[in-house]
């Protein structure tokens, strides 16, 4: 079965600072890997996704994700953090394509020190 | 991008009554849809797939005569929680689906449903 492990719930960086948030997932086959973010009020937004190709994946906002298969993970980086990336993120798997079922990791959520 | 939209975006209503939640697709047409409940600081859990149409698909462990599903048009899905209870209350999600080279699903808001 598949599933997604978010390793950290919270996390707390300085603004300004380099963020990596973990996920490893559990699937048989190449995955169709997404992160997502959750703001207050706001409807999750894909931030990227990776379905095959290139492994590092360039996402919006200055998001990149790197699907490594040797460690089953798909850790989401930014270089550099703001305030208003403060919020939950999601890691999550689907079987083949966003049409299936996407099963989602428990969530990190980043909370940013001035 | 794809807008989604889900209407009322927080309501509290007596246990036995029934809610019904609309989820929308504003600027596309969606041949399926998704519905979601996200218990506090937890993560999404699938309730159903919706195709227009045709019959919701459910999840194991969701009660379909609970949580009755409809699909009646490109654009709207409704969810309609009968007969709700304390434990139904949740934070209910949609996504609908864009195929094509989007392939992605967008997310609605989230209804927040209290059930007294």
């Amino acid at each position: 079965a598949q599933s997604v492990t978010q390793p950290d719930i919270h996390i707390t960086v300085s603004e300004g600072a380099s963020l990596e948030l973990r996920c490893n997932y559990s699937y048989g086959a190449t995955p169709y890997l997404f992160w997502y973010v959750q703001s207050p009020g706001q409807g999750l937004q894909l931030l990227l996704k990776y379905f095959s190709g290139d492994t590092l994946v360039q996402g919006i906002k200055g998001f990149e994700a790197e699907f490594k298969r040797s460690q089953s993970s798909f850790n989401l980086r930014k270089p550099s953090v703001h305030w208003s990336d403060a919020a939950e993120y999601f890691c999550a798997v689907a079987s083949y394509s966003s049409a299936s079922k996407i099963i989602f990791g428990s969530g990190t959520r980043l909370s940013i020190r001035p | 991008g794809a807008v989604v939209s889900q209407h009322p975006s927080r309501v509290i209503c007596k246990s036995g009554t029934s809610v019904k939640i609309e989820c929308r697709s504003l600027d596309f047409q969606a041949t399926t849809m998704f519905w979601y409940r996200q218990f506090p600081k937890q993560s999404l859990m699938l309730m159903a797939t919706s195709n227009e149409g045709s019959k919701a698909t459910y999840e194991q462990g969701v009660e379909k005569d609970k949580f009755l599903i409809n699909h009646a048009s490109l654009t709207l899905s409704t969810l309609t929680v009968t007969s709700a209870h304390p434990e139904d209350s949740s934070f209910y999600i949609c996504s609908a689906f864009v195929g094509g080279e989007t392939d992605t699903q967008y997310f609605g808001p989230g209804t927040r449903l209290t059930v007294l």
